[in-house]
């Protein structure tokens, strides 16, 4: 049973559309967020989402917008895609709170060409 | 801010050899300190934790000691397998906080 899970895995598309991706969590944990890795495997967080609403925002082009509709879920969608946003999005969940570590649990990545 | 600086890689080993992969911090507070590790074509996954100064974290022959006087995360395995190659990231969270913080990440190459 996959922890995370998000889709599509493989994303190819034209500069100038628009492309969603999906994250699930069935860890039950209250905190989701994705993060982009670019070639050189530099991992940046982008948005953060604790019980629904967003608490983390990290200069991210308004062109990306996350939405949250429950605590399980957290999608991702891009407007007017270019070429530098090519990269790999992972999605990840963890439990918030003082008594907890914060560990992160990631999906398998979704890696975005736009060519 | 908070920070991560760990070693560039690409590190590459013979088989059995000794591995050290450096990580130094930069924190307000007393985060909690983490090794990650992403294999081929996969998601991170948590290798190591250690949550206050002089923990130990250990998994897999891995271990990495929090050292808060030299605000060090250092990694090291005594014998590395071909099975180790991956990526190594070391990072850093407040507790309580949202924010994971990663470093660059390491490229380990294991040669048989």
């Amino acid at each position: 049973d996959t922890a995370v899970s998000q889709t599509p895995k493989y994303l190819v598309t034209q500069m100038g559309n628009d492309k969603s991706i999906k994250c699930e969590q069935n860890l039950g944990h209250d905190t989701m967020y994705w993060y982009k890795q670019d070639s050189k495997k530099f991992l940046k967080i982008m948005f953060s989402y604790n019980n629904k609403e967003l608490i983390i925002n990290e200069t991210v082009p308004n062109r990306f917008s996350p939405k949250s509709p429950d605590k399980a879920h957290l999608n991702l969608h891009i407007n007017s895609l270019e070429l530098g946003d090519s990269a790999v999005y992972f999605c990840a969940s963890s439990q918030a709170g003082v008594s907890n570590t914060g560990e992160l649990f990631f999906g398998e990545g979704s890696r975005l060409t736009v060519l | 801010g908070n920070s991560v600086t760990q070693m560039e890689g690409p590190v590459t080993l013979s088989e059995e050899a000794f591995l050290t992969i450096n990580c130094t911090y930069t924190a307000t507070g007393y985060p909690s300190l983490f090794w990650y590790v992403q294999y081929p074509g996969e998601g991170l996954q948590l290798l190591l934790k250690a949550t206050k100064a002089d923990d130990k974290g250990s998994n897999k022959g891995f271990e990495a000691t929090y050292r808060k006087e030299t605000t060090s995360f250092h990694l090291e395995k005594g014998s590395v397998q071909v099975s180790d190659s991956a990526v190594y990231f070391c990072a850093l969270q407040n507790t309580g906080g949202f924010k994971t913080i990663f470093g660059a990440g390491t490229r380990l190459f294991v040669k048989a």
